[in-house]
């Protein structure tokens, strides 16, 4: 059963870049056919995906975050990050990483979770 | 790409059957079989019930069961129990490598 964990700051100031990075643990990000991705919520709302990245780090974004958002790979650690810049208190939410099927398309295993706050 | 549209809120009885739909377009819903179901317990990380329109994972009671028409997903849970009280939210394929999430529905069990 493959385990991910997000890590990162709970408190951004606004105007900075929220920095997550995800370790997944009991399989290798290395052996293809899955995506990870980054889903947020926004407190007592919906899911939303942010985007998701291949081991080859193909990546693909929510158009209305593409502007700001960058997800990364790192194998060798069998992580992946998300950045998010120029974030403000509409960013606030918790954000969750989550493994992908490429073929069947579905969100199969999650982390728990970590709420990030935009305040100064 | 815009949200799938469900509906806020949903309740049944224990042992009643409940039906939750997930409205698309033909970008998205309408498009293609690849419609998922999660369950989100309050402070929970959401959990993955229905996946391809009608496929339930390993583990899933058969209670759980999916279909689409068209535009439109639907979730029935049967034989209601109190421990089906959740949210749940739906997500489609929207091409190009996107996904897209509904707005969630909350399930109460009266």
């Amino acid at each position: 059963q493959v385990h991910l964990q997000e890590s990162g700051p709970g408190l951004v100031k606004p105007s900075q870049t929220l920095s997550l990075t995800c370790s997944v643990s009991g399989g290798s990000i290395s052996s293809g056919g899955y995506y990870w991705s980054w889903i947020r919520q926004h407190p007592g709302k919906g899911l939303e995906w942010i985007g998701y990245i291949y081991y080859n780090g193909n990546t693909y974004y929510n158009p209305s975050l593409k502007s700001r958002a960058i997800i990364a790979v790192d194998t060798s650690k069998n992580q992946f990050s998300l950045k998010l810049s120029s974030v403000t208190a509409a960013d606030t939410a918790v954000y969750y990483c989550a493994r992908h099927g490429v073929v069947t398309k579905y969100f199969d295993n999650w982390g728990q979770g970590t709420l990030v706050t935009v305040s100064s | 790409q815009s949200a799938l549209t469900q509906p806020p809120s949903a309740s049944g009885s224990p042992g009643q059957s409940v039906t939750i739909s997930c409205t698309g377009t033909s970008s998205d819903v309408g498009g293609y079989k690849y419609v998922s179901w999660y369950q989100q317990h309050p402070g929970k990380a959401p959990k993955l019930m229905i996946h391809e329109v009608n496929k339930r994972p390993s583990g899933v009671p058969d209670r759980f069961s999916g279909s689409k028409s068209g535009s439109t997903a639907s979730l029935t849970v049967s034989g209601l129990q109190p421990e089906d009280e959740a949210d749940y939210y739906c997500s489609s394929y929207a091409g190009n490598n996107a996904a897209v999430f509904g707005g969630g529905t909350k399930l109460t069990v009266l």
